[in-house]
């Protein structure tokens, strides 16, 4: 248990729809990651927050969102979803902002079927 | 730009054999390197990571990886593979330099092991 948490596990929604994944990263750790995972994408880097604050962004579409609250969970919020949004989507977390050699600390996932 | 390649999608060993998964990196400042393990229906788990302190690292689960700077690689090794051992396993690059703090991922190698 890496003491990341993700709900739902599992999220079946029809497109056009919206959703909200959830995160609450490790106790005391700062930053969270999204990651999307997919068969033919991989694994990429969506998004970084740090305190509240976004870090960094990666390949995020403009139809995806995120936010850390005050209380340091996570929200993924993803919205006019289309088949191919379909992927596992996973949470990480470390203690700092990043300085390249953090261990990241992922959730179980998300698993969301866009029919 | 940083990016990792690993040989081989699917690779299969005997248990008791020897287990080498290959990854290569490319990245224009010196990287920091991380092989991540994933489970079935579980998130990644770090084995082990180089930061840029000896060349040999050892990880957990018997596993180790050795950065060769000119091979621009960092294969995964285990002497003797267990049942246990049978997952989906990935590669990563990171550094210091600005938004390549982010890992990139590489496509996994699934590992197969057979009685």
């Amino acid at each position: 248990d890496s003491g990341v948490t993700q709900t739902p596990k599992h999220l079946i929604t029809a497109t056009g729809q919206r959703v909200t994944l959830r995160c609450s990263p490790r106790s005391g750790d700062l930053s969270v990651y999204w990651y999307q995972q997919s068969l033919d994408q991989g694994l990429q880097f969506l998004i970084q927050y740090y305190n509240g604050e976004e870090r960094a962004k990666g390949n995020i579409l403009e139809r995806f969102s995120a936010q850390q609250f005050p209380d340091l969970h996570s929200e993924l919020n993803l919205s006019s979803l289309e088949l191919g949004d379909s992927a596992l989507y996973f949470c990480a977390s470390t203690g700092g902002v990043s300085i390249g050699t953090d261990t990241q600390y992922f959730g179980p996932g998300t698993r969301l079927t866009v029919l | 730009a940083q990016s990792v390649t690993q040989l081989g999608s699917h690779v299969s060993v005997s248990e008791g054999a020897l287990v080498l998964l290959r990854c290569n990196y490319s990245s224009s400042v010196p990287p920091y390197l991380f092989w991540y393990v994933q489970y079935p229906n579980q998130g990644l788990q770090l084995l082990l990571k180089y930061t840029s302190a000896a060349t040999l690292v050892k990880g957990i689960n018997g596993f180790e990886a050795e950065f060769k700077k000119s091979e621009t690689s960092f294969h995964l090794t285990k002497p003797s593979a267990h049942m246990s051992d049978a997952a989906e396993y990935f590669c990563a690059v990171s550094s210091s330099s600005g938004s390549a703090r982010q890992l990139t991922f590489g496509s996994g190698t699934q590992l197969t092991v057979l009685p």
